[in-house]
Order: structure tokens, then C-alpha cells, then sequence
């Protein structure tokens, strides 16, 4: 069964740091795009970053620019978090998701599709002092 | 930046069709993809590429992209579908999602 489970979530102060974690099984984790959604309280899901397949190419939310990183580690099947310089704004739930992509074709074009297929539980993150 | 609309909530009543609108410019040209979140859980994948449903999604959940709108459509909804729905798309390296529909079967 094909499963993803964050760690690393916790309460820190203004401007410290974090480092979450996901654990891949059941399924083959090189071969696939990683997410990382985030969800502050009684608020909306909103992209934090994801990651392709061989680590080759990342993309950031605007607001985590320069902050975040987002890596991954295939011989482990894991995928990492590291935020630095966090503020209050990021109070959520962060959610671990495995991403599926590619190019499709639509009556004479194609497009790019991007979808998030397998959700973790979420590790919740409080920034406070 | 890209920005996606959804109507902040929805009510139908059990065994009616619930749709769900999402709205964006030239939306008919990105892929659509649609989530479910109930209470304490984590979201679901309900339907991917504007109308695919994953395994183990009943039927009941279709979707459409045309224009301006993708709508996520519910035929005979159900109490246990109650939940909120969110709509995403790919813009320029980035994964946009609506800001949710809260759907209410009363």
C-alpha cells in the first residue's frame, strides 16, 4: 500500500528553523514528482513547493522564496522540508503529496498537467513566540 | 500570478446534482484537477486531468473544462460527500489551487 508520513513538525520561535521529512513506501519514489501543500488553520490548501524526479528541478511559492528548500533523497525514498527564517504566516499543516505530470494532448494542443495523487496525514507546524 | 475562483459554498439536497464552478482565464487550455477535504482528513484526489476519476472514486464525481470554467459535478449526492472542494491547475511552474467550495447536502 502506497504511503507517506511527515516528521520534523513542531513549535518554533520567529525567525528559527525546521526541517520536515516524508517517508515513501509502496510505491517507486524516483520516478516521481514530490509536493509539499501546506494548510494554516480554517484556511485553504496552498502550494509550498515541489521537486522532480531526479532533484533536477525545484519550484517555490512566491512567499517561501529564499527561505525554503525542498530536496529529496531517492536511495532513502524521502523528501525533505527545510525552512529557515520562518515566520508566523507559516502556521500550518504540512502536507506531504505525491505529484503526477506530464504532457497530454487536448483536441490539437498539448498541455501540461500537474495533479497530486497520494496525501500524507500532515505534520503541523506552529511559528510562535 | 494566476488565480482560480471558487464560490465559497454550495448546498444541494441528498440524491441531487451538486456542481461546483471554478473559474479562471483561458482555463480550458490547463489541465484541472479537483480535491475533496473532509473535516480532520487529509485532501483526496476526486478527479485529475479535467474529467479522469482515480480508482476507487465512485462515479457519481465527473468533471468538465470549457472556456473560462471547470466544474466538478456530483450526481445523486450523498450525506458522506459533504466536504470541502478545491480545484487546482499548473501555471508557469507553479501549482495554483482555488480558494475551496464548501458543499453542504441538506
Amino acid at each position: 500500500e502506497v504511503h507517506l508520513v511527515e516528521s520534523g513538525g513542531g513549535l518554533v520561535q520567529p525567525g528559527g528553523s525546521l526541517r520536515l521529512s516524508c517517508a515513501a513506501s509502496g510505491f517507486t519514489f524516483s520516478t516521481y514528482w514530490m509536493t509539499w501543500v501546506r494548510q494554516a488553520p480554517g484556511k485553504g490548501l496552498e502550494w509550498v513547493a515541489n521537486i522532480k524526479q531526479d532533484g533536477s528541478e525545484e519550484n517555490y511559492v512566491d512567499s517561501v522564496k529564499g527561505r525554503f528548500t525542498i530536496s529529496r533523497d531517492n536511495a532513502k525514498n524521502s523528501l525533505y522540508l527545510q525552512m529557515n527564517s520562518l515566520r508566523a504566516e507559516d502556521t500550518a499543516v504540512y502536507y506531504c503529496v505525491r505529484g503526477g505530470a506530464g504532457w497530454a494532448a487536448a483536441g490539437t494542443s498539448r498541455y501540461y498537467y500537474y495533479y497530486m495523487d497520494v496525501w500524507g496525514k500532515g505534520t503541523t507546524v506552529t511559528v510562535s513566540s | 500570478s494566476y488565480a482560480l475562483t471558487q464560490p465559497p459554498s454550495v448546498s444541494v439536497s441528498p440524491g441531487q446534482t451538486a456542481s461546483i464552478s471554478c473559474s479562471g482565464d483561458d482555463l480550458s487550455n490547463k489541465y484541472v484537477s479537483w480535491y475533496q477535504q473532509k473535516p480532520g482528513q487529509s485532501p483526496v484526489l476526486v478527479i485529475y486531468q479535467d474529467d479522469k476519476r482515480p480508482s476507487g472514486i465512485p462515479e457519481r464525481f465527473s468533471g468538465s473544462n470549457s472556456g473560462n470554467t471547470a466544474t466538478l459535478t456530483i450526481s445523486g449526492t450523498q450525506a458522506l460527500d459533504e466536504a470541502d472542494y478545491y480545484c487546482q491547475a499548473w501555471d508557469r511552474r507553479a501549482v495554483i489551487f482555488g480558494g475551496g467550495t464548501q458543499l453542504t447536502v441538506l
